[in-house]
C-alpha cells in the first residue's frame, strides 16, 4: 500500500528566506508524486510533478522538487519566499493498486507562513 | 485544463437527510474521485470510478454511496447525513491514459453543513 509523509504540519519563513517543505513517501511500484497548493478557501492547485522523467522537476512559481528514490523523498524547495507563498501545500503520491486502479494517496499538508 | 465542476457549491442539510452532490467533467477521463477535507486530515478518500459504472471504496466510504452512469457524471449521495459529515468534499478527475500521469484536477468544492 501507498502512503505519504509530510514531516511538518506548519513551517514559518521569513519573505525572502528559502523555502524547505519535506515529503517521504511509502510505494511498492514506480509512483507518481506531485505537489499541490492550496490557498485559503480555494480549491487545489498542482504546483508540479514527478512522473519518472527528469529527477529535479521545476514547477509554477518558483518552486521545485527532487525526486530521491534511495531516500523515498520528494522535498519542494523555492529559493526565495514571497508573501503569496503563504498557503497549505501537499504531497501526493499515486500508484496502480493492486487491483488495476490509479488511486492519489494525499499527504495531511503543511501550512506554509511568511513573515513579513 | 480539464472542465470539472461540482453542484452545488454550498449546502446546508438536516441531520437524517439524504444528500446528492454532483461532479461533472467535460473531458472523456476515465477515473473520477471524491474526496473530504478536513482540518488535520488533509484530503481522504470515498469512492473512487474506473469507467462507466466501475466503482470501489476509499478509506472514509462508510455513510456514502456513488453512481457514475455516464462518462462524465460522478455522484456522491450521503444516504442519511449526520454531523460527522460536515466537511468540504472535491471531485477530481486523472489525466492521461494508462500508466501516463498528467496530473489530477479538482472541482472548486462543495462546503456541506448537516445540522
Amino acid at each position: 500500500a501507498q502512503s505519504v509523509t509530510q514531516l511538518d504540519s506548519h513551517v514559518s519563513v521569513s519573505e525572502g528566506t528559502p523555502v524547505l517543505l519535506r515529503c517521504n513517501y511509502s510505494s511498492s511500484y514506480s509512483p507518481s508524486l506531485f505537489w499541490y497548493v492550496q490557498h485559503p478557501n480555494k480549491g487545489l492547485q498542482l504546483l508540479l510533478k514527478y512522473t519518472s522523467a527528469a529527477t529535479l522537476v521545476k514547477g509554477i512559481n518558483g518552486f521545485e522538487a527532487e525526486f530521491k528514490k534511495s531516500e523515498t523523498s520528494f522535498h519542494l524547495t523555492k529559493p526565495s519566499a514571497h508573501m503569496s507563498d503563504a498557503a497549505e501545500y501537499f504531497c501526493v503520491v499515486s500508484d496502480r493498486g493492486t487491483g488495476g486502479s490509479y488511486i492519489p494517496t494525499f499527504g495531511r499538508g503543511t501550512s506554509l507562513i511568511v513573515h513579513p | 485544463d480539464a472542465g470539472i465542476t461540482q453542484s452545488p457549491r454550498h449546502k446546508v442539510t438536516e441531520t437524517g437527510t439524504p444528500v446528492t452532490l454532483r461532479c461533472h467533467q467535460t473531458e472523456n477521463h476515465r477515473y473520477m474521485y471524491w474526496y473530504r477535507q478536513d482540518p488535520g486530515h488533509g484530503l481522504r478518500l470515498i469512492h473512487y470510478s474506473y469507467g462507466v459504472k466501475d466503482t470501489d471504496k476509499g478509506e472514509v466510504s462508510d455513510g456514502y454511496s456513488v453512481s457514475r452512469s455516464k462518462t462524465e457524471d460522478f455522484l456522491l449521495t450521503l444516504e442519511s447525513a449526520t454531523s460527522s459529515q460536515t466537511s468540504v468534499y472535491f471531485c477530481a478527475i486523472r489525466g492521461g491514459q494508462g500508466a501516463q500521469n498528467y496530473g489530477y484536477t479538482f472541482g472548486s468544492g462543495t462546503r456541506l453543513t448537516v445540522v
